[in-house]
């Protein structure tokens, strides 16, 4: 079955950019009924959506990171891949990447990684 | 952009309760709403989709209903393995997505 994994340096400095990929195993990451997102969690916090992109590469963000963030993807290697620059404390928390499928049985993130815990500190 | 409140923020119940959960949309999704269910240490499971639909492999003691601005997630008879924290999330501004803030269940 499908199975999504977040790979990326735990720990960034301040003022720097936030690197992380998510690796699509057991399906394509072509197939035009999904899209792939990227989802965070603060400690102790609620879930934030940061954005997603279409096989395509077409991409949508979340406004309050718009300026931010820029997510690609690599079909040939079936990942797709997320980068926050000027990280500061504030950004510390768990990113899951995430499958939402579009249209017909319903919209959701119907699959998601296990996450991957990164700490921006000095 | 359309804001998503939960409530209450945390509720205490027993073995066997009926919990009920809200989440209030700020302006009108029609159904466009999923219910998620989050262990702690474990990434979100999707439960229930377009407001009231079970996803596959979810026991029918969760339940959801609603639409427009207002929709709650029921669980009939709760089970030691429901205790988690429970978030919905909009899909009505598609590509934009919002979750709401979380309700976590805990034992009473």
């Amino acid at each position: 079955q499908l199975q999504l994994q977040e790979s990326g340096p735990g720990l960034v400095k301040p003022s720097e950019t936030l690197s992380l990929t998510c690796t699509v195993s057991g399906g394509s990451i072509s197939s035009s009924s999904y899209y792939w997102g990227w989802i965070r969690q603060p400690p102790g916090k609620g879930l934030e959506w940061i954005g997603s992109i279409y096989y395509s590469g077409s991409t949508y963000y979340n406004p309050s990171l718009k300026s931010r963030v820029t997510i690609s993807v690599d079909t040939s290697k079936n990942q797709f891949s997320l980068k926050l620059s000027s990280v500061t404390a504030a950004d510390t928390a768990v990113y899951y990447c995430a499958r939402f499928r579009r249209g017909g049985v319903g919209d959701a993130f119907d699959i998601w990684g296990q996450g991957t815990m990164v700490t921006v500190s000095s | 952009d359309i804001q998503m409140t939960q409530s209450p923020s945390s509720v205490s119940a027993s073995v066997g309760d009926r919990v009920t959960i809200t989440c209030r949309a700020s302006q009108g999704i029609s159904s466009w709403l999923a219910w998620y269910q989050q262990k702690p240490g474990k990434a979100p499971k999707l439960l229930i989709y377009a407001a009231s639909s079970l996803q596959s492999g979810v026991p029918s003691r969760f339940s959801g209903s609603g639409s427009g601005t207002d929709f709650t997630l029921t669980i009939s008879s709760l089970q030691p393995e429901d205790f988690a924290t429970y978030y919905c999330q909009q899909a009505n501004s598609f590509p934009l997505l919002t979750f709401g803030g979380g309700t976590k269940v805990e034992i009473k």
